[in-house]
């Protein structure tokens, strides 16, 4: 069945760039779509398609797809950047979707 | 406002059943493909099911295949997932997800409803 890897901890210094990446094969098909979870909170979309940010989510966020992986990048890391960030994308079939581990990021 | 409200969760001893329940507001719903999502406690996301925007197809993760049967009302505006056979494991915090052709993401998520088989 299809995976995606993400790495479980990743930090970043507050004003740093940071790149969280995802890894799976069906990536060489499907875009990913990256989401930011905070504490207590509902998933929150930020990154989907080629790299496209739904409307209010800051610039400093982006995306990108080489290969088998995707990557989500933030320039200038910010104290409220702190979350948990999953990324999801559809099978090799098209029809299901897989979520990776999740990313816990920490900005120090 | 476009808005997804979740609804139905509680206890259930394991081997019982429950039905959550989504209502969506703010967007014309018969457009679009419905999902569930759960968290357990402490853990990562996990995809459950996915409805088409017409109710005629539906897929599951293995996971839930068999026990769970997603469904919907286009015209109470609602989303459902009927959970058979519970088990311990399937206790989490259950989402519904909007997914869009446009941006084939989940673009809007409600607030979550909690499960918990004890």
């Amino acid at each position: 069945s299809s995976e995606l890897t993400q790495d479980p901890v990743v930090s970043v210094a507050l004003g740093q760039t940071v790149t969280i990446t995802c890894q799976g094969d069906s990536l060489r098909s499907w875009y990913a779509s990256w989401y930011q979870q905070r504490p207590g909170r509902a998933p929150l979309l930020v990154i989907y398609g080629k790299g496209t940010r739904p409307s209010g989510i800051p610039g400093r966020f982006s995306g990108s797809r080489s290969g088998n992986t995707a990557s989500l990048t933030i320039a200038g890391a910010q104290a409220e950047d702190e979350a948990d960030y999953y990324c999801n994308s559809r099978d090799y079939s098209g029809k299901y979707r897989i979520f990776g581990g999740g990313t816990k990021l920490t900005v120090l | 406002q476009v808005q997804l409200v979740e609804s139905g969760g509680g206890v259930v001893q394991p081997g019982r059943s429950l039905r959550l329940s989504c209502a969506a507001s703010g967007f014309i719903f018969n457009d679009y493909a419905m999902h569930w999502v759960r968290q357990a406690p402490g853990k990562g996301l996990e995809w459950l099911a996915v409805i088409s925007n017409d109710g005629s197809k539906d897929y599951y993760a293995d996971s839930v295949k068999g026990r769970f049967v997603i469904s919907r009302d286009n015209f109470k505006r609602t989303v459902y997932v009927q959970m058979n056979s519970l088990r311990p494991e399937d206790t989490a915090e259950y989402y519904c997800a909007r997914v869009t052709g446009d941006t084939d993401a989940f673009d809007i998520w409600g607030q979550g409803t909690m499960v918990t088989v004890s």
